[in-house]
This record gives structure tokens, sequence and C-alpha cells, in this order.
């Protein structure tokens, strides 16, 4: 079955630390992406990778950066933490290199406090 | 600008009956709709999803229907269930950098009363 695990369920941090968000697939697959979920904005894509050290801006990529170093690993990183960034992060795979009409396979969140 | 608007953002409905998420997009080069399904504390499931040379599509008690011209697409749950007690969201495929990437809407929370 298809298992995405991300590292941390609660985080809590402070303001300007850097902070890193830990994501791992076990299905081989080629996409992964980032999203952070906040009630009435829904989910929205921060960054995403098609390959190992690849990555392409989303549509919310202020503040953060991202590290694909394996395939089945990607991290999200905020490099100074901010109030605005607490949130529930989602990380997400997909199988096929860019391919379109693929499901995506989400991890259970991590849900960001920063103070 | 929000490409993807769904509506209502939450809804009651009592067991045995229907219920409808609507959404619409701006962008016609959106050529995937699939529909996630969240419960507490668990991340985004694929439900259910469409293209759009279709019309509707029928899954068990789910059916997405489709309306290109219209530029909108609804889910509805016939026979809803306590069970189906979760946040929905409708989503439209387009490209990003030459990749396909996802637009989300805002999310349903769907309660359904016993």
């Amino acid at each position: 079955d298809v298992k995405v695990t991300q590292s941390s369920r609660y985080l809590v941090k402070r303001t300007g630390e850097k902070v890193f968000l830990e994501c791992v697939q076990d299905m081989d697959h080629e996409n992964m992406f980032w999203y952070r979920q906040d009630p009435g904005l829904g989910l929205r894509l921060i960054y995403f990778s098609y390959d190992v050290k690849m990555k392409e801006k989303g549509d919310i990529p202020e503040g953060y950066s991202v590290s694909r170093e394996k395939k089945e690993r990607f991290s999200l990183i905020l490099e100074s933490a901010s109030t605005n960034q607490t949130s529930m992060y989602l990380c997400a795979s997909s199988l096929l290199q860019g391919a379109a009409n693929q499901p995506q396979h989400f991890g259970d969140g991590t849900r960001l406090s920063i103070l | 600008q929000q490409q993807v608007k769904q509506s209502p953002q939450s809804l009651i409905v009592q067991k045995g009956g229907i219920s409808i998420i609507n959404c619409a997009y701006e962008n016609t080069a959106f050529d995937y709709f699939p529909w996630y399904q969240q419960f507490p504390g668990k991340g985004p499931a694929l439900l259910i999803a469409i293209r759009p040379d279709v019309s509707e599509k029928k899954e068990g008690r789910f059916t997405i229907s489709f309306n290109k011209s219209a530029k909108q697409f609804s889910l509805h749950i016939m026979d809803s269930q306590p069970g189906d007690s979760a946040t929905y969201f409708c989503a439209a495929e387009g490209v990003n950098s030459g990749y396909s990437t996802l637009t989300f809407g805002k999310g349903t929370m769907l309660l359904v009363s016993p």
C-alpha cells in the first residue's frame, strides 16, 4: 500500500528559527509536493519536485525552500520561521515524472506552530 | 487569484439524503478534475476524478457531473452516511513550469447527521 510519512505530527518552534519538515515515500514515486492547509483557504502548493535535486516553485514559495537529495525524501525548510507560517503542512507524491492525471498520495500532515 | 471556487463552505445533510458540492473554474486549460476526501487527522485521499471529455462519472454512491461550457463541476453523494462526514476538496489540474500540478478549492466540510 502507498505510504507517505511525515516525520512529525506536531511541531512548535520560535520565530526566527530554521525549521525542517521531512517527508518520506516508499513507493518509488518521481514527483513530490509540499502544500500548506489553512482553514478557509484550502490546500496551496508551496514547492514541488519531479526528480532528485530538482525543484519548482508553487503558488506560495516565499519564505520556504526545499531539498530533495534522494528520490524518496523531500524536505521543506523554513529559513527564518515567522508566525504567519503557523499552519498544517501536507506532503504528497505521485508516480510518473510530471505526468498528467495521476492521483496524489498524501501524508497525514505536520501541524506547525510558530511562537 | 483563486482559480477554483468551491461552495458551500459547510454542509449538513441528514442520513440518506443527497449531498451536493459545487466547483467552478476559470482556466480553460485545466484538463483533469479530481475530488479529494479528508477525514480529521488524516491527509486528503483521492475519491473520484473526471476528464472534461465526459459529462458524468459514477463510482458507487459518488457521482461527478461536469459542465464544460459553464466551467463547472459538482460532486453528488447519494444516500449520504455518517461515515461520509469529512472535508471535500475539488481540484483542477493544469501545467506549472511544464509539469502537471493541482489547484484546489477551499474545501467543504460535510456533516451527515444520523
